[in-house]
């Protein structure tokens, strides 16, 4: 499969507990994005890497939240002292340049 | 914040019949796109127009872009129940930012056989 892959698919979790979230960009993209969907919504961007440097945070993004991509390969989301607001799908993203972006099959957290 | 802005929020047609979704958003764009999303799942590209571009065609989807009223549709020919899904319009801004991708609420698509 040559696609965005995402994992877990699916997460529970109690509130205050931390998560992390990976992404599997297209393996020749060097652009890699997330972005955040709650229920009835479109998806909100969150930040962007291009190749290791993450280039921007959204304000969505509090102090609790962190993104990495080491190597400017795969990344990950982490979220601390998850809330109950964090609930929400959380999608991965990658293009080549400024290409389409193709998405993964998102991770849905819960936060209970 | 969220750019685009589908209309209608939900339609519901007979298999066969065509499907037309419309978008407007607020600043200058380089491109919009539109996207695809069954329930539940990740979104799928479908086709992107670019600023300078006034038609595209891909299969039974057309799109359409006024830049002057900076709106587009999304027009699905023949619908089937497999197209009933949520429609996203996603636009990318020109200028700084450039790289990220701003959507609308989206269209709720039900297809009824």
């Amino acid at each position: 499969d040559t696609g965005v892959s995402q994992n877990p698919r699916h997460k529970i979790t109690k509130r205050g507990q931390n998560v992390t979230f990976r992404c599997d960009p297209i393996s020749e993209h060097n652009r890699l994005y997330w972005y955040r969907q709650t229920l009835g919504q479109g998806p909100e961007f969150l930040t962007y890497f291009q190749n290791e440097a993450q280039l921007e945070k959204s304000r969505l993004l509090s102090d609790r939240f962190s993104a990495e991509r080491p190597k400017g390969s795969f990344s990950t989301l982490e979220i601390q002292r998850t809330e109950q607001g964090d609930s929400a799908m959380y999608l991965c993203a990658s293009s080549l340049e400024v290409y389409e972006q193709y998405f993964g099959p998102g991770t849905r957290l819960t936060v209970t | 914040s969220q750019q685009g802005e589908e209309d209608p929020q939900a339609l519901s047609i007979q298999e066969g019949e065509n499907a037309t979704m419309n978008c407007s958003y607020k600043t200058s764009i380089n491109n919009l796109q539109w996207y695809r999303q069954n329930s539940g799942r990740g979104l799928v590209h479908l086709i992107l127009i670019r600023s300078n571009e006034r038609e595209k065609h891909s299969g039974r989807l057309r799109v359409t872009l006024d830049t002057s009223k900076k709106s587009s549709s999304l027009l699905i020919t023949a619908s089937r129940a497999a197209d009933t899904a949520s429609y996203f319009c996603a636009v990318k801004r020109s200028g700084g930012s450039n790289y990220k991708l701003t959507f609308g609420k989206g269209t709720l698509l039900t297809v009824n056989p």
